[in-house]
């Protein structure tokens, strides 16, 4: 089946200071992946939609400047959180499409639990 | 605009009875609908999804109904079990590019 790698799984970083976070389509093309925020106990909000070789689109309210996402290849996409703050802690899911979209053609990542302090 | 809604944060089920999750839509151009499970620290994982033109996908102890006159559909599981413990979120795939729209998810606790 098929399988997204999301790293790293966690990640502890002081303030000011940026991350990078991969998200790899190991067994298939991703034309499309998609970038979620999930606050505890919350749903899955998702910040921006990266295609390959394009510009990714960010949801309304999130900065393009801060998290910086780049899909340079048809199986990896990177998120960068840059100059990193208390309040950008939560937990960040990547997810991939399958072109030729079919009813179970997302396949997520583990997640990556950041911190920053 | 909240598109995809489960009003119900929490459902408590005893181990083989069965648990039936909510969700509602308003969007009546969704294709398809799709519900995950989903554990702490954890990605979603797929669990079964329906086409918009049926009323009923059934796999295994998993079955999806759709209501589409009243934009509503659900999840059953039976029996439950102990493992089934889990966060289950409903979500569509929106026309603009794909991106899946999520509910808010309900937290299922089956109990030995």
């Amino acid at each position: 089946g098929a399988v997204v790698s999301q790293h790293p799984s966690w990640v502890i970083c002081k303030s000011g200071t940026s991350v990078k976070i991969e998200c790899r389509s190991l067994d298939f093309q991703a034309t499309t992946m998609f970038w979620y925020r999930q606050f505890p106990k919350q749903s899955l909000m998702l910040m921006a939609t990266s295609n390959e070789g394009s510009k990714a689109t960010y949801e309304q309210g999130v900065e393009k400047d801060k998290f910086l996402i780049n899909h340079a290849s048809l199986t990896l996409s990177t998120l960068t959180v840059t100059s990193a703050h208390p309040e950008d802690s939560s937990f960040y899911i990547c997810s991939a499409k399958r072109g030729g979209s079919t009813s179970d053609g997302y396949t997520f990542g583990s997640g990556t639990r950041l911190t920053v302090v | 605009d909240q598109q995809v809604k489960q009003n119900s944060p929490s459902l408590s089920v005893q181990e083989g009875r069965i648990s039936i999750l909510n969700c509602d839509y308003t969007n009546s151009m969704f294709d398809y609908f799709l519900w995950y499970k989903k554990y702490p620290a954890e990605g979603p994982t797929f669990l079964i999804s329906i086409s918009s033109i049926k009323d009923k996908n059934e796999d295994g102890r998993f079955t999806v109904f759709l209501n589409k006159s009243a934009k509503h559909l659900s999840l059953h599981i039976v029996p439950s079990q102990p493992g089934d413990s889990a966060v289950y979120f409903c979500a569509a795939p929106s026309n603009q590019g794909g991106k899946l729209i999520f509910g808010q998810g309900t937290e299922l606790s089956v109990k030995p």
